[in-house]
């Protein structure tokens, strides 16, 4: 299982753009990379998936070097109700038994008015 | 709305008691998760089902049981209560083995307060 290092802690303002990071340098050939958000006592929410160059939906990009050592969230033009943490998680959704069960820290951002 | 749903919300119960707490997954989702979150910590990984039978399992302590039911859904069985299992208990769901990239969706959680 890949293990993922980001910050612990973010500030930003509304309506800028943010990109958190996140390391996983022992990341595995099969392995996804997925980042969810969690508002305080709710359970988290997918935000977007990834294996490799660039995903965008419609609430976030997610950025993936072609080393795959790392990735970046990117949010655009934040809110104050972006304020959350962020995890990022890493491994094989099929062949991994432990794939999404171990959660690090995450990130937790706040944005400022 | 992630479509998993939990119950109950909220439960305040005496050390010592046991409770249950109830998960119905996505429609269609085989595979049930469970979560402790205590307050201002991270998710601990407490146990996971897969159609009815258990996959995988945490830092669950020997007081807490789960099942998965034939009708899928799950149940999470907290005994011998203790003020520290306080927390907020997550169900989560997936397909499993999807091509998806098998995301979680989880619940709202069940708020557990021990008194």
């Amino acid at each position: 299982l890949a293990k993922t290092t980001q910050p612990i802690s973010m500030d930003s303002y509304e309506g800028q753009e943010v990109n958190i990071t996140c390391s996983h340098n022992n990341i595995a050939t099969n392995d996804y990379i997925t980042w969810y958000q969690q508002f305080p006592s709710q359970g988290p929410r997918f935000i977007i998936q990834g294996y490799k160059t660039k995903v965008t939906n419609e609430v976030a990009s997610l950025f993936i070097p072609a080393d795959r050592k790392s990735s970046t969230l990117s949010l655009p033009r934040v809110s104050l109700s972006d304020t959350a943490v962020y995890y990022c998680l890493v491994g094989d959704p099929i062949m991994d038994s432990n794939y999404q069960l171990i959660w690090g820290a995450g990130t937790k951002l706040i944005i400022k008015p | 709305d992630s479509g998993v749903t939990q119950t109950p919300k909220h439960l305040i119960t005496a050390t010592g008691q046991r409770v249950t707490l109830r998960c119905s997954p996505r429609s269609g989702d085989l595979s049930v998760y469970w979560y402790q979150q205590s307050l201002d910590q991270g998710l601990q990984f407490l146990i996971h089902y897969y159609n009815g039978e258990e996959r995988a399992k945490g830092n669950i302590l020997e007081r807490f049981s789960a099942q998965q039911f034939p009708d899928l859904h799950s149940e999470l069985n907290l005994s011998s209560l203790e003020l520290g299992d306080s927390a907020l208990y997550f169900c989560a769901s997936s397909q499993w083995g999807s091509d998806s990239g098998n995301t979680i969706y989880f619940g709202e959680g069940s708020w557990l307060t021990v008194v």
